[in-house]
């Protein structure tokens, strides 16, 4: 069992906005801003989309956002695109015993 | 342009001892705020954060593992090594190294993942 708590699968139609949570405690998610969030196709590696919760790396499109609130994390994409059909993580840092802790994964499917 | 790869057995067997090799390019774990971590992921499943070396040769373990991992570095072949002892049939996965982003507040960023090599576990 994953220490922070994703859907299982979130749906949309090409065009539309998903938010996908991910939801922790006190002592990861709501402790410290950061979480960061990957996106892994079928078959390849995760791929860093946002970290430090609303920060984008380079070349990640600004269709991706993220935000927190209390111990629950969102990522937004918004224009779903085909392309975007994947596997979603959640990660955060989770104190200096802990250290790091991923969510169970959301299954996004493009209709 | 940062690339890594991973090396290593694809079977092992129960109670044998795991080294995987991380060779990597385009940085050096010399430079201030560097860092490789290991990820993995069994089949099907969620990604599961192992552990973390900086350039300063600070490590930090994931505490479910920690009695059974050892992370190292040799910086003059660009290389990280992950040893996992005792491995189990639950130890089957993809195991991947990963560049943590150096501007990156937490240590849970990692923006260059290798390849993945999957370890299988069985006699």
């Amino acid at each position: 069992q994953s220490a922070l708590t994703q859907p299982r699968s979130v749906s949309g139609s090409p065009g539309q906005s998903v938010t996908i949570s991910c939801t922790g405690t006190s002592s990861d998610v709501g402790a410290y801003d950061y979480v960061s969030w990957y996106q892994q196709p079928p078959g390849k590696a995760p791929k860093l989309m946002i970290y430090d919760v609303t920060k984008r790396p380079s070349g990640v499109p600004d269709r991706f956002s993220g935000s927190k609130s209390g111990n629950t994390a969102s990522l937004t994409i918004s224009g779903l695109q085909a392309e975007d059909e994947g596997h979603y993580y959640c990660c955060s840092y989770a104190g200096t015993y802990t250290f790091v802790v991923f969510g169970g994964g959301t299954k996004l499917t493009v209709l | 342009q940062i690339t890594l790869k991973e090396s290593g057995p694809t079977l092992v067997k129960p109670t044998q001892t795991l080294t995987l090799t991380c060779t990597f390019s385009g940085f050096s774990l010399t430079t201030s705020g560097v860092g490789v971590g290991w990820i993995r992921q069994p089949p099907g499943k969620a990604l599961e954060w192992l552990a973390l070396i900086y350039w300063d040769d600070d490590k930090r373990y994931s505490p479910s593992l920690k009695s059974r991992l050892t992370i190292a570095k040799d910086t003059s072949k660009n290389q990280v090594v992950l040893t996992l002892t005792n491995m189990d049939p639950v130890d089957t996965a993809t195991y991947y190294c990963a560049h943590r982003l150096i501007y990156c507040a937490g240590s849970n960023c990692y923006d260059y993942w290798g390849q993945g090599t999957l370890v299988t576990v069985s006699s």
